[in-house]
């Protein structure tokens, strides 16, 4: 079955660029969606097939999809942004959706 | 607004059963497919299943497929989970997610309900 793969984590200053991976074989023939899950409380959705925003999600959240990798990239870091992100896809061939395993953000 | 509601969620003995709810308000359900996604407690997001708009189209994630039954009644804006001969490993939060098609994209998502699979 399909596998997507993503660092456990990524740590930033306030500020600076945050960038979450997610690697998949030919990811770039998939949609590829990305997902915010703070302490306590359940996922919300950042950004959608590769790189559209759902309404109320600031511009700061941008995404890619090329080759083999998927990249969310969160710029000028604020400590509420600190979470786990998860990316997800939709396997056509088993008809199931996949999830990587999470990266959690750590502000320093 | 869009709320998601589950309830059901318990402590039940290895084997047994339980049946989880999901209340859906602030949309129009009929018009939408959704998901059961689940999270065990420290660890990552599992999907577990889904169903298309009118219940006839379903698909279940090969951990509980024969164990798990996903249904819906439009009417009454409810979306439920039937789980039988639960194990260990089925101890998690398990989440109800509206999905927007064709790319089953889970836009919305509830909070939440506890199964605890304990002896």
């Amino acid at each position: 079955s399909y596998v997507l793969t993503q660092p456990p984590s990524v740590s930033v200053a306030p500020g600076e660029t945050a960038r979450f991976t997610c690697g998949g074989n030919n990811i770039r023939t998939k949609s590829v969606h990305w997902y915010q899950q703070r302490p306590g409380q359940a996922p919300v959705l950042v950004v959608y097939d590769d790189r559209d925003r759902p309404s109320g999600i600031p511009e700061r959240f941008s995404g890619s999809n090329s080759g083999n990798t998927a990249t969310l990239t969160i710029s000028r870091v604020e400590a509420g942004d600190e979470a786990d992100y998860y990316c997800q896809v939709w396997d056509s061939n088993s008809d199931h959706s996949i999830f990587g395993g999470g990266t959690k953000l750590t502000v320093l | 607004e869009v709320q998601l509601v589950e309830s059901g969620g318990g402590v039940v003995r290895p084997g047994g059963s339980l049946r989880l709810s999901c209340a859906a308000s602030g949309f129009t359900f009929d018009d939408y497919g959704m998901s059961w996604v689940r999270q065990s407690p420290g660890k990552g997001l599992e999907w577990v299943s889904r169903i298309n708009w009118n219940g006839g189209s379903t698909g279940y994630a090969d951990s509980v497929k024969g164990r798990f039954t996903i249904s819906r009644d439009n009417a009454k804006n409810s979306l439920s989970l039937q789980m039988n001969s639960l194990r260990a490993e089925d101890t998690a939060f398990y989440h109800c997610a509206r999905v927007l098609d064709p790319a089953r994209v889970f836009d919305f998502w509830g909070q939440g309900t506890l199964v605890t699979v304990s002896s």
